[in-house]
Formats: structure tokens, C-alpha cells, sequence
């Protein structure tokens, strides 16, 4: 089963910074996702990380708040820009549960932004 | 319209007792997965299922495909089972997971 290395594991950012979240697998899937929890709330898709294309975005996320890098099949990372508030989370990566297939998460950066 | 119910959101338990929590879905799935995840936020999938039962150590995962509703189970609770439980379903008709809104178990010594 794979392992998903995601760091940092936490940060505390200020208002208009951009913050990098990297996720690394130790063998090579087809798709990763990125997900987003809010406090109290259950996981919601940003977006689905394609190698070698452009990341798939769900409805009320665009590339230009959370750009995704996608540039092999083991690695992947997201962007927080211009961040505030309301963009305190904890953002995971994920690869698998498509059919019969287990999932894997990372174990998730927990943003803080003041 | 795809959609997951958990129940209940939060569950107290003493230490021994026997816990079941509840996932029930909407239209045909692929497979529905159970999850733990731990106060720091980290992710782990315990279970699998597209049919039937499956069994690891003091966790039971049962599904019935024609009432569309899944269980956990677990057997002689223990403190460090305190965590957010979480069933996530694939849908047939999208490929994509959907997640119930979780179950916050905290069992007590």
C-alpha cells in the first residue's frame, strides 16, 4: 500500500502570503487529490492532480487561488495564494478509491493565517 | 442525487463497550470506504468494502448493497479509538468519493 509523505504538517501564515504543500508518494499513482476540511466539516475536493495536463478543479476552487503542480508520478504539490482567514484549514492529499482501489492520505498541513 | 449520511455525529462510549456507527448512501456505489482520522488530522483508511463483511483485529465492517447502509463496529472500546470515524462512498455514475460529515467517537477509562 502506498505511503504519502505531506509537509509541512502545520503552518501559521499572515494575510496575503502563499504557502507551498508538498506530497510525495513512495510509488506512482495515476491520480492524486487534494482535499480541504474545514474546522468541524468533512473533506471537500479542490481538485484532482493529472499527470502531464492541467489539474481538474471542483466548483468553487480555480487555479488562480490553488494552483497545483503535477510534474511526475510520485509528487505533487498545492499553493494557498493570497491567503486569508477563511482559508484556515486542514488542506490533505490523497491518491486512490477510485474502483477497487484503497485510498491513501497524507497526514495533512493544518493553515493557520492571522 | 449523490449523497452520504452519517449516524450519530458524536458518540460517548466507557471503555469495553461495543460500538456501531452507522453510513447509509444514496444510489449504487463502487465501493465505500471507513475511515480514522486522528485530532492531528492525519487520514487513515481502515476499511474497503464493496460487499459483504471484512475484520481486522477489533473492527468490523459490514455493507448491504439493497438497503444501500454500511456499519462499523467496534468491539471492546478503548481510549486511543477516540477519533473521527468517516465513510466515504465512490458512486457508480461519477467516480468521485463523497464523504459523510464523520462521527466523533471519544471513549472514556
Amino acid at each position: 500500500s502506498a505511503v504519502i509523505s505531506q509537509k509541512p504538517s502545520r503552518d501559521i501564515c499572515q494575510r496575503g502570503t502563499s504557502l507551498t504543500i508538498q506530497c510525495q508518494v513512495d510509488s506512482q499513482v495515476t491520480m492524486m487529490f487534494w482535499y480541504r476540511q474545514q474546522p468541524g466539516q468533512s473533506l471537500t475536493l479542490i481538485a484532482t492532480a493529472n499527470q502531464g495536463s492541467e489539474a481538474t478543479y471542483e466548483s468553487g476552487f480555480v487555479i488562480d487561488k490553488f494552483p497545483i503542480s503535477r510534474p511526475n508520478l510520485t509528487f505533487s504539490t498545492l499553493t494557498v495564494s493570497n491567503m486569508s482567514p477563511e482559508d484556515s484549514s486542514i488542506y490533505l492529499c490523497s491518491a486512490g478509491g477510485g474502483r477497487n482501489s484503497p485510498l491513501h492520505f497524507g497526514n495533512g498541513t493544518r493553515l493557520t493565517v492571522t | 442525487k449523490n449523497e452520504v449520511e452519517q449516524s450519530p455525529q458524536n458518540l460517548t462510549a466507557q471503555e469495553g463497550e461495543f460500538i456501531t456507527i452507522n453510513c447509509s448512501y444514496s444510489v449504487g456505489i463502487s465501493a465505500l470506504h471507513w475511515l480514522q482520522q486522528h485530532p492531528g488530522g492525519g487520514i487513515v483508511s481502515l476499511f474497503m468494502l464493496s460487499s459483504g463483511k471484512k475484520k481486522h483485529g477489533r473492527l468490523i465492517a459490514t455493507i448491504n448493497i439493497q438497503e444501500k447502509h454500511s456499519s462499523l463496529h467496534i468491539t471492546a472500546s478503548h481510549p486511543r479509538d477516540s477519533a473521527v470515524y468517516i465513510c466515504a462512498v465512490t458512486f457508480r455514475n461519477t467516480d468521485k468519493l463523497i464523504f459523510g460529515t464523520g462521527t466523533r467517537l471519544q471513549v472514556f477509562p
